[in-house]
């Protein structure tokens, strides 16, 4: 069956440096998120990406944080310069199809999630 | 904004019913939906509910959505230790990204 895969499963990094935390969507997937998880807290919407380009960004995903998807299949998140509050649980999901179509449920499907620890 | 609240942890004994609350803000949404998060995997669908809807079954699972008040539920007939994992509420927003909003999750433990 077709998944979502994130690479690394778990990094820890020192407060500054660079992190890019990687992911493979599911091949025929047309749009593409990135969300967060802080311990005990909601599942945060980050950014969506769609047709090669941000299609809608948060207020979290400030000037720090950059996607790409250089290659087709890789979609990469980087965060620039980290912080202690940069860490979290970060999930990649592709979707299909778009719900905004009639009929359509527009699943999500989900990677495992990389744990990002800043120290 | 949109915001999706629900309570953190929900105990139930094995066969008994577990219901897990949920409630949402913004009344365009498309669908609803419930994901289910086992140990160390991610998020994965585990129902829906399409918002002209006020009920629907699926097996052991049984989705309630109450419009005016903006309220969610899932009902798991029979719990199962297998069931123990950490349920999400989410709604889609009809505008053009379709992002999903999430709330806490309700970690269900089930005791056998």
């Amino acid at each position: 069956e077709p998944e979502v895969t994130q690479t690394p499963s778990h990094q820890v990094t020192q407060m500054g440096q660079e992190v890019i935390l990687r992911c493979v969507p599911i091949s025929n997937h047309l749009y593409f998120y990135w969300y967060r998880q802080i311990l005990g807290q909601k599942v945060e919407f980050l950014v969506s990406f769609y047709n090669n380009e941000i299609s809608e960004k948060s207020e979290i995903f400030d000037d720090q944080f950059s996607v790409e998807r250089p290659d087709g299949s890789n979609f990469t998140l980087k965060i620039r310069s980290t912080k202690l509050e940069d860490s979290a649980m970060y999930f990649c999901a592709s979707m299909h199809t778009s719900p905004g179509l009639a009929g359509v449920v527009g699943e999500l499907f989900f990677g495992e999630g990389s744990r990002l620890t800043v120290l | 904004g949109e915001d999706v609240e629900q309570s953190l942890f929900l105990s139930v004994r094995e066969g008994d019913s577990s219901v897990i609350n949920c409630t949402y803000t913004d009344s365009s949404s498309t669908y609803l939906y419930w994901y289910k998060q086992e140990p160390g995997a991610g998020l994965q669908l585990l129902t829906y509910i399409f918002s002209n809807m006020d009920m629907k079954q699926d097996q052991r699972l049984t989705v309630l959505l109450n419009k005016k008040d903006k309220h969610l539920s899932l009902r798991i007939a029979d719990t199962q230790t297998g069931d123990s994992a950490i349920y999400f509420c989410a709604e889609s927003t009809p505008s053009g990204t379709y992002k999903y909003i999430f709330g806490t999750g309700t970690r269900l433990k089930v005791l056998a």
